[in-house]
């Protein structure tokens, strides 16, 4: 089984550029997770969605960032405009919710570099 | 809040020695607790997870964990390393209870292992 796909693998990109990370979760899982790894602060969730619904995106560093999950199959995030702090490899997770304890399953991560 | 404490972020063992990494958490209910492994350029791979069965949980590539709420703890054990553990462990909780799974991740710990 194919698992979770993330592209792009790796992107450069000069500051004040919009910037679009994309996934495509496992089938059949109804919960969909960015997250945001950095060497200073760790890794971090940025939103979720349960059933294509955003449940918690308290984790949004601030309005440049934007996430849609407009099917079951496919969620992007949007950082507009990119800033070098944005620089960091952002990791799309999925995992089917039916009761606790989960496994959520993490795609390779988006590397992203903001000069 | 709910959240984890991996004490070290740097553990350097001999090949053939005992792995431990220590985790503790802190949830107001009870837990679902995870370790994942993050090799060099990759996503997160889950090692293995405590729902509220067996406190002594074991996982892939010999690994094993055990619940112990007296001390609020989850540590990762291995009973002898191998080169190919060499990679960061992190340790993860998520509320037990409620309806929608976030995890919470630690710090993480670098496992390094020496010939």
């Amino acid at each position: 089984d194919a698992g979770v796909i993330q592209s792009p693998r790796h992107e450069v990109t000069e500051m004040g550029q919009e910037v679009t990370l994309r996934c495509k979760p496992i089938s059949g899982h109804n919960s969909l997770f960015w997250y945001r790894q950095t060497m200073m602060r760790g890794l971090e969730l940025l939103i979720y969605f349960n059933n294509n619904v955003p449940i918690d995106d308290s984790g949004m560093p601030e309005d440049r960032f934007s996430a849609k999950m407009p099917n079951a199959s496919f969620s992007t995030l949007k950082i507009q405009p990119s800033e070098p702090r944005d620089s960091a490899v952002y990791f799309c997770a999925s995992s089917f919710l039916g009761g606790g304890g989960n496994t959520i399953y993490f795609g390779e991560g988006s590397w992203l570099t903001v000069v | 809040a709910q959240s984890v404490t991996q004490l070290g972020s740097h553990v350097s063992v001999s090949e053939g020695a005992l792995v431990l990494l220590r985790c503790n958490y802190s949830s107001s209910v009870p837990p679902y607790l995870f370790w994942y492994v993050q090799y060099p350029n990759q996503g997160l791979q889950l090692l293995l997870k405590y729902t509220s069965a067996a406190t002594l949980v074991k996982g892939i590539n010999g690994f094993e964990a055990e619940f112990k709420k007296s001390e609020t703890s989850f540590h990762l054990t291995k009973p002898s390393a191998h080169m190919s553990d060499a990679a960061e462990y992190f340790c993860a909780v998520s509320e037990g209870n409620t309806g929608f799974q976030k995890l919470v991740f630690g710090t993480g710990t670098r496992l390094l292992v020496s010939p």
